[in-house]
């Protein structure tokens, strides 16, 4: 119930080209979905969010995707750089409860 | 320059010791998170404290230990009897609201010797 799953666990993708990284949840009770940006050795930082009550969010060249009859959100990265070269996470969460519950990370390599 | 402080950046382990990880924030917020992170498993939570003296346990508390005697402090002792530690440990925090945003510190990699 609690599960948030990551796909893929790795990713290369051609700088200019758009990477796309899916999570799938079980929990209906699920109100927040970030995603999380982290550059090795370094902690995650938050990248975007969306709430069930949109279907889509926007911000520069990244976009969250969310289908709440299909429990999935994904994240969609236009124009990939080579400095978006990261570990992506998402999570998702509960009003009222502390515990974020992340997925697994995927690792993305942009290449020239 | 608000934000989180973790120490040391690296910390080795000996057989039978135990070793506490700092993490001090300025942000004001109240509550404060320890997550584990190991290659391909995530982002898991050990404990948490919503306010001042108070903590829970998370998913992997066993081996683990925290106190939460001042707001900015939230430090975690790994014990002897987590018998894998070696991991990248990752401090949080947050406010309660809409935002739930979570401010991580930098990490602290700790190997066994």
């Amino acid at each position: 119930q609690q599960q948030v799953k990551q796909s893929p666990q790795s990713l290369i993708v051609q700088k200019g080209g758009i990477s796309i990284i899916n999570c799938a949840y079980e929990n209906t009770a699920f109100d927040y979905f970030p995603w999380y940006q982290q550059f090795p050795g370094k902690g995650p930082a938050l990248l975007i969010a969306i709430r069930p009550d949109v279907s889509e969010k926007k911000e520069g060249r990244f976009t969250i995707s969310f289908n709440k009859s299909a429990k999935q959100f994904s994240l969609h990265i236009m124009d990939s750089q080579p400095g978006d070269s990261a570990t992506y996470f998402c999570a998702a969460s509960r009003w009222g409860y502390q515990k974020v519950t992340f997925g697994t990370g995927t690792k993305l390599q942009v290449i020239p | 320059d608000g934000g989180i402080t973790q120490s040391p950046k690296y910390l080795f382990r000996k057989e039978g010791q135990n070793v506490t990880l700092s993490c001090e924030q300025n942000l004001n917020h109240d509550a404060m998170y320890w997550y584990r992170q190991d290659p391909g498993q995530g982002l898991r939570l050990i404990y948490y404290s919503q306010i001042v003296n108070d903590f829970q346990k998370g998913d992997i508390a066993e081996g683990y230990s925290v106190s939460r005697e001042k707001k900015e402090s939230f430090p975690l002792t790994v014990t002897s009897a987590q018998k894998n530690p070696t991991a990248f440990y990752l401090c949080a925090s947050n406010s309660p609201g809409p935002s739930r945003e979570l401010f991580f510190g930098s990490g602290t990699q700790l190997s066994v010797l």
